[in-house]
């Protein structure tokens, strides 16, 4: 099984709003990430975590907020986001923090900021 | 600054045809090379590449790296529809980080 879930699978929001991502995995991998990929870009990553800690911060803006509660989940958490902020959040998962071992992808949460 | 250059980034052929998609990479601390296919939605994994020379072969996907040329091509024989998709070539270097490549549109035809 090499299934990375999502939630939710679209969200809009405003300007002014707090939303949360969610993701899940039960591969037992101890490697977390997320992602923002825009309309015909590759996915530019945003946030590493390494056995539930934050190890790698792309200078992503504070108005994201990675959160890594346990080893099976991550949340991205949201606010006072801009409308360039729009694009298909992904998350992925690998079995630990090294270059050999594959990152899977979930299906990503398809945001939108108005 | 880590590059990964796929070529072409457009591909247009018909059912049937064999196609070749490559990536070339300057990487700090090469430790993987791996393939993806992207359809709607999230990257789905096609292969991981870590030695020079062994072929990864899946049905009608095959790829291969060569670290000293420092490029792996992506080979489809007998195209179907399904393999409409883009394709994204990642390198993971220093650090674990992946650094993508653009991608290759693949567009079959019926």
């Amino acid at each position: 099984d090499t299934e990375v879930t999502q939630t939710p699978k679209h969200l809009v929001m405003g300007m002014t709003n707090k939303k949360s991502l969610k993701c899940e995995q039960h591969m037992g991998h101890r490697a977390m990430y997320w992602y923002k990929q825009k309309a015909k870009k590759p996915p530019e990553l945003m946030f590493v975590y390494s056995y539930e800690k934050l190890s790698i911060n792309e200078s992503v803006p504070s108005r994201f907020s990675p959160e890594c509660p346990n080893s099976s989940l991550l949340n991205l958490h949201l606010h006072a986001l801009q409308p360039e902020d729009s694009a298909l959040y992904l998350c992925a998962s690998s079995q630990v923090r090294g270059g050999e071992d594959t990152q899977y992808f979930g299906p990503g949460t398809r945001l939108t900021v108005l | 600054e880590d590059k990964v250059v796929q070529s072409p980034l457009s591909l247009v052929v018909h059912e049937g045809d064999t196609v070749t998609l490559n990536c070339s990479y300057e990487v700090t601390n090469f430790r993987s090379l791996l393939w993806y296919k992207q359809e709607k939605k999230a990257p789905t994994f096609l292969f991981m590449l870590t030695s020079s020379g062994i072929e990864k072969k899946s049905g009608r996907l095959s790829s291969i790296l060569d670290k000293k040329e420092l490029f792996s091509i992506l080979n489809i024989t007998a195209t179907q529809t399904g393999d409409s998709a883009i394709y994204l070539c990642a390198v993971a270097g220093a650090n674990s980080k992946l650094t993508f490549g653009k991608g290759i549109t693949l567009s079959v035809r019926p």
